[in-house]
């Protein structure tokens, strides 16, 4: 079983809806909750970064932490064409080791 | 300022040869990444440097992968006797510190194995 689990999608959507991406894992040990966004063909970039629990908001995206449940969520809210891309979610733990430990990407598909 | 930078952007190579990537970071980061991403999966750790640091090779999937880090910046990555398997891209990332959780990617090296 991998570490972090997350559905490849792809999730195709009508622009102006709300995107919903998880991820679950099973590693208590993790601290930091990352979500990427990768375009075709190019490097992934950070989105959103949660330390612990609880929900950031920046704009149209909101990450959501549950721990007890190993639960990650990514919500976009009126979703723009802009938007189609893959989703990584990404997870750390406090000590150890420094790299990140990378759910398998969602690829989401925003139609006009 | 410039992001990071990897060269060759792709790389076309026969099984059994040897071949070595490149990853400029970005300047004043002390943390160096790499990653690899195989079709259809997510990012797999492979190596990171932290400054003068022993590096955590603990990603490293064969002793045919190696890399090194000069003067604390520029980072090569060799695979020696290339397989079709390693067919993949290679991500660089660097951060300001291995403390630091914000990590920075380039665009990758597509690596084709024939």
């Amino acid at each position: 079983q991998k570490e972090v689990e997350q559905d490849p999608g792809p999730l195709s959507v009508p622009e102006g809806a709300i995107v919903s991406l998880n991820c679950t894992y099973s590693n208590s040990a993790f601290q930091y909750f990352m979500w990427y966004r990768q375009y075709s063909r190019k490097g992934p970039e950070l989105l959103m970064y949660t330390y612990s629990s609880g929900n950031k908001e920046d704009g149209r995206f909101t990450a959501q932490v549950d721990k007890s449940s190993k639960y990650i969520s990514l919500f976009i809210r009126d979703s723009q064409p802009s938007d189609s891309a893959t989703y990584l979610c990404a997870l750390r733990a406090d000590t150890g080791r420094r790299a990140l430990t990378f759910g398998s990407g969602t690829r989401l598909q925003v139609q006009p | 300022g410039a992001g990071v930078s990897q060269s060759p952007s792709n790389k076309v190579t026969e099984k059994g040869k040897d071949v070595e990537l490149r990853c400029d970071p970005i300047s004043g980061h002390t943390a160096l990444y790499w990653y690899r991403q195989s079709l259809g999966q997510g990012l797999e750790f492979l190596i990171y440097f932290q400054g003068n640091s022993a590096p955590d090779k603990s990603g490293l999937p064969s002793d045919r992968f190696s890399a090194e880090r000069t003067g604390g910046s520029v980072s090569t990555l060799t695979i020696q006797r290339t397989q079709q398997e390693d067919s993949a891209v290679y991500l660089c990332a660097s951060s300001l510190s291995v403390y630091q959780e914000t990590q920075y990617f380039g665009p990758g090296t597509r690596l084709l194995v024939l």
